[in-house]
């Protein structure tokens, strides 16, 4: 089936790492996505990772997958007060629809 | 270059009603994309439209339909209106086919209220 997995809420303080998780369940899909969506505005891509990747790398981001559990996670570093969003994993399935998971809320603390 | 403009911003709407909902996709983009996002079920796609043909299609009942334009301006309807029908839509435009080479742009959404 099509399920794409997260928590629902993480709090950090500013200046440290936040990690965010996904599970999906989709073994055929080619390509995973993170994107961020702040109050009142629409999704923005972040990064996407192809997966036949384990690691990719975008400044602060961090973006970790393991094809084998089929895990998803993202690692904001020096986390800031403007991370505060909503973080939307999803997966391009086999048949060429975006799947995405339910949204973990960030906060940071100050 | 403007980007993807979803109106009307808010809506309240009662039972049984319909309602029409339009997106303007960013300049030279073809394909269209339809979204529901509610707080327990994250976004849940509806259909695609490339060149006015729906290309796919999520798990929705028929009362949610949709069709694009020459222009490649899209409307999704929903007839007779249910409360569970109050969500955010998302409107999402790429140059074509949604895939890895086709980044997808949102737009801010409608803010859909069923009394």
């Amino acid at each position: 089936g099509e399920d794409v997995e997260q928590s629902l809420f993480l709090s950090v303080r500013e200046g440290d790492s936040s990690v965010i998780n996904c599970t999906y369940t989709d073994s055929s899909s080619t390509y995973l996505y993170w994107y961020k969506q702040e109050p009142g505005a629409g999704l923005q891509l972040l990064t996407y990772i192809f997966s036949n990747m384990d690691m990719k790398q975008d400044q602060r981001l961090t973006v970790l997958l393991n094809k084998k559990d089929k895990h998803l996670s993202l690692r904001i570093a020096d986390t800031q007060t403007g991370d505060s969003a909503i973080y939307f994993c999803a997966e391009l399935s086999g048949t060429y629809k975006y799947i995405f998971g339910t949204g973990t809320r960030l906060k940071v603390l100050a | 270059k403007a980007g993807v403009t979803q109106t009307p911003r808010y809506l309240i709407k009662t039972r049984g009603q319909q309602v029409t909902l339009s997106c303007s996709p960013i300049s030279g983009h073809r394909s269209v994309s339809w979204y529901q996002q509610t707080p327990g079920q994250g976004l849940q796609f509806l259909f695609e439209y490339f060149s006015e043909t729906q290309r796919n299609k999520g798990n929705f009942p028929g009362r949610f339909s949709g069709r694009q334009f020459s222009n490649s301006r899209s409307e999704m309807n929903v007839s007779t209106l249910e409360l569970g029908d109050s969500a955010l839509y998302l409107c999402a435009s790429s140059l074509a086919k949604p895939g890895p080479e086709e980044t997808q742009y949102f737009g801010p959404g409608t803010r859909l209220l069923v009394l």
